[in-house]
């Protein structure tokens, strides 16, 4: 068990959906991580926060949106679902920024139809 | 440009085997670090290590030992003995430095054990 927790398990939707992932960095982790995991991407980095602040940006596609509250818990918004957003969602958290290990939650599985 | 291979889709091995899964990366960062997940059936991430650029120690732990060689940009997983419990899929990953803490995800190396 990591100690990064993640809500809800599994997801199924429709297309043009919104919805929103939940998670939980480790007790004391600034920084948390999303990723996206499908067959035909790999693993992508999508966004970092650090202590409620944006960090870096990846390959996060205009109807994603997240943010990272007071608490240090975040939420992943994505909205007008497709059915090329079917994919495992994972969120990680560090203690820092820079090279440190990444522990990563149990994912968010995805499936819109 | 920033990348990490994984040249093996898949290797498949008889318990006790001793199994080395390969990974290159590519960067023209002085300062980096890289690092080894396990993505078991169950589908969590699991950390196994992280190596930044400046260490060419290699390290054993338990049946696993990392290899790594900045001369030829590679950091190479050799299970030993490996058992049934290491079948998953184990990813190589690259940060680089400069404030971008993003993980660089190699195509994975899925390992089946076979008793």
């Amino acid at each position: 068990d990591s100690g990064v927790t993640q809500t809800p398990k599994h997801l199924i939707t429709a297309t043009g959906q919104r919805v929103t992932l939940r998670c939980s960095p480790r007790s004391g982790d600034l920084s948390v991580y999303w990723y996206q995991q499908s067959l035909d991407q790999g693993l992508q980095f999508l966004i970092q926060y650090y202590n409620g602040e944006e960090r870096a940006k990846g390959n996060i596609l205009e109807r994603f949106s997240a943010q990272q509250f007071p608490d240090l818990h975040s939420e992943l918004n994505l909205s007008s679902l497709e059915l090329g957003d079917s994919a495992l969602y994972f969120c990680a958290s560090s203690a820092l920024t820079g090279g440190n290990e990444q522990f990563f939650g149990p994912g968010t599985r995805l499936t819109v139809l | 440009a920033q990348k990490v291979t994984q040249a093996q889709t898949e290797i498949s091995v008889v318990e006790k085997e001793d199994v080395t899964l390969d990974c290159v990366y590519e960067t023209r960062d002085t300062t980096y670090y890289l690092f080894w997940y396990k993505q078991p059936p169950s589908g969590e991430l699991v950390f196994l290590i992280r190596r930044n650029s400046f260490d060419e120690q290699n390290e054993i732990s338990g049946r696993y030992s990392w290899n790594f060689q900045k001369s030829t940009s590679s950091f190479n997983f050799t299970i030993t003995a490996s058992q049934v419990v290491d079948s998953a899929v184990y990813f190589c990953a690259l940060i680089l430095s400069g404030g971008y803490n993003k993980l660089i995800f190699g195509a994975g190396t899925r390992l089946a054990v076979h008793p």
